[in-house]
């Protein structure tokens, strides 16, 4: 069966960090790109970063640029996302998902969730 | 980059049709034939229903369907059910490897 499973999400001081890391299985992990997308509670999803299969090449939001960074560890088929300097508005569900056909994100973990707060 | 435009939310009966619209820029949805949608419900991740704006991945109900012209993207669910109702979200490939998502739209069946 092909999974993610999301694990590192918890509560953070304002200026603090955290890194998620994102288990795949059932697939073969170093044959894709991967993401992270994340979701305010009550709010759409928002994209916040990729990166491609062999870990050489990186994108991100604006709103993350230069606070997080996206890495990968295909021979532990895991995914990870550091978190720095964190602000009350990173506070959301983050799931890592599969980059599929057509740009899209077509499978997705179940989230973990990272709540910024004194 | 901002976020595509949804209708906040859309309602239907059993057996009946709806339309949601997803509207963007010529920078997004304009430039690209890569919308996605995605439907949600309470407490799971969302899950890929429509891609590159009218393919349907293995396992969607052919029921669901999508189409676009110019900066505007639409899904539309046929003969709905009551495991319709849930949020449904659009994106789009915005260009310079970056992705977005539209705001959500609530499906209600009624």
């Amino acid at each position: 069966e092909v999974q993610l499973v999301e694990s590192g999400g918890d509560l953070v001081q304002p200026g603090g960090s955290l890194r998620l890391s994102c288990a795949a299985s059932g697939f073969t992990f170093s044959s894709y790109s991967m993401h992270w997308v994340r979701q305010a509670p009550e709010k759409g999803p928002v994209w916040v970063s990729r990166i491609n299969s062999d870990g050489s090449s990186t994108s991100y939001a604006d709103s993350v640029k230069g606070r997080f960074t996206i890495s990968r560890d295909n021979a532990k088929n895991t995914l990870y996302l550091q978190m720095n300097s964190l602000r009350a508005e990173d506070t959301a569900v983050y799931y890592c998902a599969r980059a599929g056909s057509g740009y899209t994100f077509d499978i997705w973990g179940q989230g973990t969730m990272v709540t910024v707060s004194s | 980059q901002s976020a595509l435009t949804q209708p906040a939310s859309v309602s239907g009966s059993p057996g009946q049709s709806i339309t949601i619209s997803c509207t963007g820029t010529s920078s997004d949805v304009g430039s690209y034939n890569l919308v996605s949608w995605y439907q949600q419900h309470p407490g799971e991740a969302p899950k890929l229903m429509i891609y590159e704006g009218s393919k349907r991945p293995s396992g969607v109900s052919n029921r669901f369907s999508g189409s676009k012209s110019g900066n505007t993207a639409s899904l539309t669910i046929s003969g709905l059910q009551a495991e319709d109702e849930a949020d449904y979200y659009c994106c789009s490939f915005a260009g310079s490897d970056s992705w977005v998502f539209g705001g959500g739209t609530k499906l209600t069946v009624l």
